[in-house]
């Protein structure tokens, strides 16, 4: 069974401060590790696709780095906003794993304004 | 832009019955996959699919589902004889080929089996 696991669950961050939380996963086997956003009523939508040891990616205010190595991928927000609130998913692909993803439990961000 | 559309949003319906769920993936996409969530819990890959067969399934997936691309748009799940613990929120979702390519998720059936 694979473990993906995101820390902290949940966090409230102040209007213009940065944040940023953890992803870790399996270091054998790795293929992609995926971002979602998720607002409540919503679809996930994707942020970022990550497949290289040292990726680093931006959308935004919204960046990701990726240790394949190690097993974790680090989320930041930078000045974060009230429309930032959402939960954020990882999901980790392994290889021939079909394209399936195994999602983290998410990080649930509320931004107090 | 195109989206994954899922029909509909919120299904109940009593323990023992049928359920179809429905999907429109998006129409240039070669992959689609069911995951669901129930309610706590983190989200958990039920069945991929390509080239009009199952790919991949998990051990969710056993002989109370199944799925089907009828035509060239739909993309269904069927659950026979729901039961209780079948409650949760279900997503269709679709990908291009390949690990370096996004999957887009709908926004999702509730199903609430009473």
């Amino acid at each position: 069974i694979l473990n993906v696991e995101q820390s902290p669950q949940s966090l409230h961050v102040q209007e213009g401060d940065s944040t940023n939380f953890t992803c870790s996963f399996p270091s054998s086997n790795f293929y992609a590790l995926h971002w979602y956003r998720w607002e409540t009523a919503k679809s996930p939508e994707a942020l970022f696709v990550m497949t290289l040891n040292g990726d680093e990616k931006k959308k935004g205010r919204i960046s990701a780095t990726l240790n394949t190595k190690e097993g974790y991928s680090y989320l930041y927000i930078k000045g974060s906003q009230p429309e930032d609130s959402a939960t954020y998913l990882c999901a980790f692909m392994g290889k021939a794993a079909g394209n399936k993803l195994t999602f983290g439990g998410g990080t649930r961000v509320l931004v107090k304004p | 832009e195109p989206e994954v559309t899922q029909t509909p949003s919120h299904q109940v319906t009593q323990m023992g019955q049928e359920v179809i769920l429905r999907c429109v993936p998006i129409s240039n996409h070669l992959y689609f996959y069911w995951y669901r969530q129930i309610l706590g819990q983190k989200v958990e890959f039920l069945v991929s699919f390509y080239n009009n067969e199952i790919s991949e399934k998990s051990e969710i997936f056993d002989d109370q589902f199944s799925v089907e691309r009828p035509d060239g748009s739909n993309f269904t799940l069927k659950i026979r004889s729901t039961k209780l613990e079948d409650s949760a929120m279900y997503f269709c979702a679709s990908s291009g080929q390949g690990p370096n390519t996004e999957a887009f998720f709908g926004q999702g059936t509730r199903l609430t089996v009473v």
